[in-house]
């Protein structure tokens, strides 16, 4: 089954603790991306991918970073994690740009 | 400022009516536009998607349109059913190759028995 696989799914986590969200897809995509959606400002774009070794930063990119060392991963890293970043996260993919997107189920992180 | 606008935030229809979900963008450079449907603990499912050298693009139930020149797009759904009810958000892209998708902040449609 095609899919956009994020986890956690849920975490709670303290100010200044790093942090992952892994996101991993099965189609082959050569795009990948990461969103935040916060209430009233729907999703925007963090960082993206192209392709390995290719990440450009989205909308709001500050205090994430980013990698893409396989065609299938691209997690997403909080160094320091702050309590503005509190939000609902998706990870999302599609075989090339401008092509459909996929979403994963989204990932609620809270920072305390 | 957003480039991609739904302004109203909530829709309620009967269910078997026509639903009007409406979206503005104000980048003239857009040049494709996708609905996603959202239901609650999920991630966003592609609906339906036009290019801007359409004017219409139709989906069984869904139908979308672009006025290029009013910056507005729409989505129609007919007749509107209960499963319906999600949120509902408009995207388009922009950038020389399409690589970013500007979303608009959601539009919530309750579809009524």
């Amino acid at each position: 089954e095609a899919q956009v696989t994020q986890n956690p799914r849920y975490l709670i986590t303290v100010t200044g603790k790093k942090l992952t969200v892994t996101c991993s897809q099965n189609m082959n995509h050569e795009y990948m991306s990461w969103y935040r959606q916060d209430p009233g400002l729907g999703l925007r774009q963090i960082y993206y991918s192209m392709n390995v070794e290719v990440t450009d930063k989205g909308d709001v990119p500050e205090g994430y970073k980013v990698s893409r060392k396989e065609k299938r991963n691209f997690p997403l890293i909080l160094e320091s994690p702050s309590p503005n970043q509190t939000s609902l996260y998706f990870c999302a993919s599609s075989l090339s740009v401008g092509n459909t997107i996929y979403f994963g189920e989204g990932s609620w992180l809270t920072v305390v | 400022d957003q480039q991609v606008k739904q302004n109203s935030p909530s829709l309620s229809v009967q269910e078997g009516r026509i639903s009007i979900l409406n979206c503005d963008y104000t980048n003239s450079m857009f040049d494709y536009f996708l609905w996603y449907k959202k239901y609650p603990a999920e991630g966003p499912t592609f609906l339906i998607s036009i290019s801007s050298i359409k004017d219409k693009n139709e989906d069984g139930r869904f139908t979308v349109f672009l006025n290029k020149s009013a910056k507005h797009l729409s989505l129609h759904i007919v007749p509107s059913q209960p499963g319906d009810s999600a949120v509902y958000f408009c995207a388009a892209s922009v950038g020389s190759y399409g690589q970013n998708f500007v979303f608009g902040p959601g539009t919530r449609l309750s579809v009524l028995p």
